[in-house]
């Protein structure tokens, strides 16, 4: 079980918006930044926000992130068909010391 | 281009070793910590070392404490797992990783299969 929590599928029609949350506690995300990754199977996994809501220059600006408390959510607006991929969030947790994830949503674009 | 790449998996028996490897370019590899990331058969990432910049600080997640082993040379651009007493929850795809902006580059991972 991952410590921090995210629904394990999201999914929207082309064009449409999707959230996917991330829960934790004050010991991860409540103390530290938040990163998501984007996983497309047999690839490498591809950083697309950090520090809660900067994006890498290469990352549309479809893609935004946000944090409140123990929680941060990941947006994809304007859904494409090549956004389908599993998306992590990820921080470090005080208390573990170490880098934990959450377990991971499947977007699937109707 | 900054790239990592990892070597060294295989498959091997329940108990048993292997060294992985992952090569670093393209950046300054003294300069940034590194981690090592495993996705597991079923959808899910897990971090399981991390080593800081010069070598001299490693942390491990509890399921692998006193069996990995987390190091890197500098003078190689090179990072490290050692991995010990394997055994089949050890198995997936281990990735080397960047620490920057959390984990801003990653290598396209090592397979390492348990099994007997």
């Amino acid at each position: 079980q991952s410590v921090l929590t995210q629904p394990p599928s999201v999914s929207a029609a082309p064009g449409q918006k999707v959230t996917i949350s991330c829960s934790g506690q004050n010991s991860n995300i409540g103390q530290g930044w938040v990163s998501w990754n984007q996983h497309l199977p047999g690839t490498a996994p591809k950083l697309h926000i950090y520090d809660n809501n900067k994006r890498p220059s290469e990352v549309p600006d479809r893609f935004s992130g946000s944090k409140s408390g123990t929680s941060a959510t990941l947006g994809i607006t304007g859904l494409q068909t090549g956004d389908e991929a599993d998306y992590y969030c990820g921080t470090w947790d005080s208390s573990l010391n170490g880098w934990v994830f959450g377990g991971g949503t499947k977007v699937t674009v109707l | 281009e900054v790239q990592l790449v990892e070597s060294g998996g295989g498959l091997v028996q329940p108990g048993g070793s292997l060294r992985l490897s992952c090569a670093a370019s393209g950046f300054t590899f003294s300069d940034y910590g590194m981690f090592w990331v495993r996705q597991g058969p079923i959808r899910g990432l897990v971090g399981v070392a991390h080593i800081n910049d010069d070598g001299t600080k490693t942390h491990y997640a509890d399921s692998v404490k006193g069996r990995f082993t987390i190091s890197r040379d500098n003078a190689k651009n090179t990072l490290y797992l050692q991995v010990n007493s394997l055994n089949a929850e050890d198995t997936g795809v281990y990735y080397c990783t960047r620490d920057r902006n959390g984990m801003d580059v990653w290598g396209r991972g090592t397979t390492v299969t348990v099994s007997s």
